[in-house]
């Protein structure tokens, strides 16, 4: 299994533009996480799908964030428009169902 | 509500020591525990995972972890460190009936040669 697939891994773009981080979650995991990790706030969950449905968006920063799960195999996580605050590194992990979470490589977002 | 300490943010120790880092839970049941790992630049790794059953858990890379019931921890040792173990460290545990985790601020580890 390639495990859980991110792209792009590196995103640079400027002030208000619109940045889609994608990933790939593991074949026949039914639960997907989007998460953030920074230096001052460490490790965030934003938002997790479970069967392709969003269940806790309670962790989504705010209305510029959106994250969808159109099928069982791709996910995306979109920012418009995005502020420097958002640079960080977006993990994406899936688990099949007993809590372990298995992680993407995550992608590093800059906005200057 | 659920939570997760690491009380150590960095540590230091040379290669070949024994190493222990320290985790404690707070839940109401019996928790789903779990230890993570991120080398830098990467994402993070499944170390090992208790569910129930034996107390001491062995994982990957040489690693092992004991939950204590008693001491709401699952700390994590290694016998003898190698430079390659060098990175950060997470505990999570599982919040309850849905399929989150809650993790801890990490533990960063520094080997010297």
């Amino acid at each position: 299994d390639a495990g859980v697939i991110q792209s792009p891994r590196h995103e640079v773009t400027e002030m208000g533009q619109e940045v889609t981080l994608r990933c790939k979650p593991i074949s026949g995991h039914d639960y997907l996480f989007w998460y953030r990790q920074t230096m001052m706030r460490g490790l965030e969950l934003l938002i997790y799908f479970n069967n392709n449905v969003p269940i806790d968006d309670s962790g989504m920063p705010e209305d510029r964030f959106s994250a969808k799960m159109p099928n069982a195999s791709f996910s995306t996580l979109k920012i418009q428009p995005s502020e420097p605050r958002d640079s960080a590194v977006y993990f994406c992990a899936s688990s099949p169902g007993t809590s372990e979470q298995y992680f993407g490589p995550g992608t590093r977002l800059t906005v200057t | 509500a659920q939570s997760v300490t690491q009380p150590d943010i960095h540590i230091t120790v040379s290669e070949g020591a024994s190493l222990e880092l320290r985790c404690n839970y707070s839940y109401g049941a019996t928790p789903y525990l779990f230890w993570y790992v991120q080398s830098p630049g990467q994402g993070l790794q499944l170390l090992l995972k208790y569910f129930s059953g034996d107390t001491l858990v062995q994982g990957i890379k040489g690693f092992e972890a004991e939950f204590k019931r008693s001491q709401s921890s699952f700390n994590l040792r290694k016998p003898s460190v190698h430079w390659s173990d060098a990175a950060e460290y997470f505990c999570a545990v599982g919040a309850g009936n849905t399929d989150k985790l809650i993790f801890g601020t990490g533990t960063r580890l520094q080997v010297f040669p």
